[in-house]
């Protein structure tokens, strides 16, 4: 069984539309991270929810909005989708006592914006 | 100044070679500091977490120097498999900052 799960894998839209990336754990972790890689491989963090609570928001545009419906899932839905969006998104999870344990990645979605 | 800075490589090296990653970061009050492995349209593995008296496991090792705010990992006895990108990551306030990666390639 997948201990983190992505979907979709692959995405690819025109820009302006507006897209949902869903992720699961069954890891029973209290904390789920959003990541963008860019084509550069620089992997940096958008959002973390602890409990279903935000607790990261990094300097992300507000088209970009995480959803946390219980401890297990985190969605992100992106609006208006532009060129530079186009990255792989990582979901991971982890268990954070009182500092950051280790992080579980999802497969990764691959978004390619037109 | 990036947060994280790794060389990026790449590291051409054939099978059996010792190879060393060095990695240095610019936040002093980073509290944990982490080796991930990325292969490549894969998503980052923890390889292994660095202790400041450093740690090993199989072929390799991790160090940290605090002072130096500097962290390096040497891997000996490298095998094809060891090819991939390796991530070196900190801890500087609850987040995880990860650097753009040394790329590893080994050849027989």
């Amino acid at each position: 069984d997948t201990a983190v799960s992505q979907t979709p894998k692959y995405l690819v839209t025109q820009m302006g539309n507006d897209k949902s990336i869903k992720c699961e754990q069954n890891l029973g972790h209290d904390t789920m991270y959003w990541y963008k890689q860019d084509s550069k491989k620089f992997l940096k963090i958008m959002f973390s929810y602890n409990n279903k609570e935000l607790i990261i928001n990094e300097t992300v545009p507000n088209r970009f909005s995480p959803k946390s419906p219980d401890k297990a899932h985190l969605n992100l839905h992106i609006n208006s989708l532009e060129l530079g969006d186009s990255a792989v998104y990582f979901c991971a999870s982890s268990q954070v006592r009182q500092i950051p344990d280790t992080q579980y990645f999802g497969p990764g979605t691959r978004l390619t914006v037109l | 100044r990036k947060e994280v800075e790794q060389d990026p490589g790449p590291f051409n090296v054939p099978e059996g070679a010792t190879v060393a990653f060095n990695c240095t970061y610019s936040n002093s009050a980073s509290q944990s500091f982490f080796w991930y492995r990325q292969d490549c349209r894969k998503e980052p593995k923890l390889l292994m977490s660095v202790y400041s008296s450093g740690n090993e496991d199989g072929r390799f090792t991790a160090q940290l120097n605090r002072a130096s705010q500097y962290i390096s990992l040497l891997i000996r006895d490298s095998k094809l498999s060891d090819s991939a990108t390796y991530l070196c990551v900190v801890n500087p306030a609850g987040k995880l900052v990860f650097g753009a990666g040394t790329i590893l390639r080994v050849k027989s």
